[in-house]
């Protein structure tokens, strides 16, 4: 059990368009949901926590406007980059929380961005 | 001082070594532990998960804790090529798990 999926695995996009990534948990309830970016060869970095209706706490540095969130049920969450620009391709990862459980992560594959 | 510390690597072994991965921390309020594994483009995986001090076996890996040194560790034994990948180390101090903290990740090869 446990199993996070993410969609899409990558997408390429040209430099001022949205680009939605969609975080499931596909067999638990996720209390928490993570979103991290991860740029070649480095590690995690934490963008934003949501919980389930509420709005999502945003990292510092982290622009709200930017890197709209919206966790609408227990078992999705989503990340819309707005406006792309190329410094914004990156390795986007999610990570939940059970319900209940809720001291371990599980991870999504991530989904490769690319901005032209 | 970062809140968590890992050798970033890389760390290379023959097939068949036994490989210590570890990881030192700060915050003596951190009680839960976990190693993920990362392959190259793909999402951590979650391998071993400790609460508190002590050992834990799963197979050919053994996850220890001391937290009296604030030091965790991965072993791993008999080592095998489809081992190497990023292995990230985790920390959190709230059951509700409000409050992870990341190693780098030490980036291991096992050569055959």
């Amino acid at each position: 059990g446990a199993v996070v999926s993410q969609h899409p695995s990558w997408v390429i996009c040209k430099s001022g368009t949205s680009v939605k990534i969609e975080c499931r948990s596909l067999d638990f309830q996720a209390t928490t949901m993570f979103w991290y970016r991860q740029f070649p060869k480095q590690s995690l970095m934490l963008m934003a926590t949501s919980n389930e209706g509420s709005k999502a706490t945003y990292e510092q540095g982290v622009e709200k406007d930017k890197f709209l969130i919206n966790h609408a049920s227990l078992t999705l969450s989503t990340l819309t980059v707005t406006s792309a620009h190329p410094e914004d391709s990156s390795f986007y990862i999610c990570s939940a929380t059970r319900q209940g459980a809720t001291d371990t992560q599980y991870f999504g594959p991530g989904t490769r961005l690319t901005v032209l | 001082q970062k809140e968590v510390e890992q050798d970033p690597g890389p760390l290379s072994v023959p097939e068949g070594a036994i490989v210590s991965l570890n990881c030192t921390y700060s915050n003596s309020a951190f009680q839960y532990f976990m190693w993920y594994r990362q392959y190259s483009r793909k999402g951590p995986e979650l391998l071993m998960y400790t609460y508190s001090s002590g050992n834990k076996e799963d197979g050919r890996f053994t996850a220890q804790v001391d937290k009296s040194s604030k030091y965790i560790s991965l072993f791993i034994r008999d080592s095998q090529p489809s081992d190497s990948a990023t292995y990230l180390c985790a920390m959190s101090d709230k059951v509700y798990g409000q409050n992870f903290v990341f190693g780098p990740g030490t980036r291991l090869s096992v050569l055959p």
